[in-house]
């Protein structure tokens, strides 16, 4: 159980041009999803909290209007780099936090998407 | 200082042998800690998580919390050389919902 799934596992895109990545927890609902970002050799960055029906949270120094945060359902997040560039280049992960009564804090990690802005 | 601080390592143990991972971290009245383990270029996969003072273990994983010293560590019994990855210690801090992390510590087990 408490599997995330992310769509697509790579993407190579052009300088200017927008990629969107999905995360799916397919055997959960999760009412908070988080999308976290990682470069070589450094720990995981969190960039936003996600909730379901509502706008996002981002942390500080994470442009909004370039990462578009999208959580339409209980099981669907959508993350849209908009005119990327190289310097986003990185390993996209998300992850999900199952909504279940008791203990909710666990939050189960995606398998990554590797952006590459030529 | 670090919110969440861990021994950057790297560790290297023989196959067979017991690995201690630690993890120390700021606030006091934090709750709930995960460890995390994490292979070259793949995502963080949850391999315990540990709310209540004292030992929990899982198959050749012992976690242990001390809230009192504000110290959480991770055992790995039977060290394989499957078990050679990063292992990121994770907080859940009094302020919020969010995890955060340590700069993770690199495991390597020597066949």
């Amino acid at each position: 159980g408490a599997v995330v799934s992310q769509h697509p596992s790579w993407v190579i895109c052009k300088s200017g041009t927008s990629v969107k990545i999905e995360c799916r927890s397919l055997d959960f609902q999760a009412t908070t999803m988080f999308w976290y970002r990682q470069f070589p050799k450094q720990s995981l960055m969190l960039m936003a909290t996600s909730n379901e029906g509502s706008k996002a949270t981002y942390e500080q120094g994470v442009e909004k209007d370039k990462f578009l945060i999208n959580h339409a359902s209980l099981t669907l997040s959508t993350l849209t780099v908009t005119s990327a560039h190289p310097e986003d280049s990185s390993f996209y992960i998300c992850s999900a936090r199952p909504a279940k009564a008791g203990r909710t804090d666990t939050q189960y990690f995606g398998p990554g998407t590797r952006l590459t802005v030529l | 200082q670090k919110e969440v601080e861990q021994n950057s390592g790297p560790l290297s143990v023989p196959e067979g042998a017991i690995a201690s991972l630690n993890c120390t971290y700021s606030d006091r009245g934090s709750q709930s800690f995960f460890w995390y383990r994490q292979y070259s270029g793949k995502s963080p996969e949850l391999i315990m998580f540990i709310y209540s003072n004292g030992d929990k273990e899982d198959g050749r994983f012992t976690a242990q919390l001390n809230k009192a010293s504000q110290y959480v560590s991770l055992l790995i019994r039977d060290s394989q050389p499957s078990d050679s990855a990063t292992y990121l210690c994770a907080v859940i801090f009094t302020s919020g919902s969010r995890l955060t992390f340590g700069e993770g510590t690199q495991l390597t087990v020597n066949p």
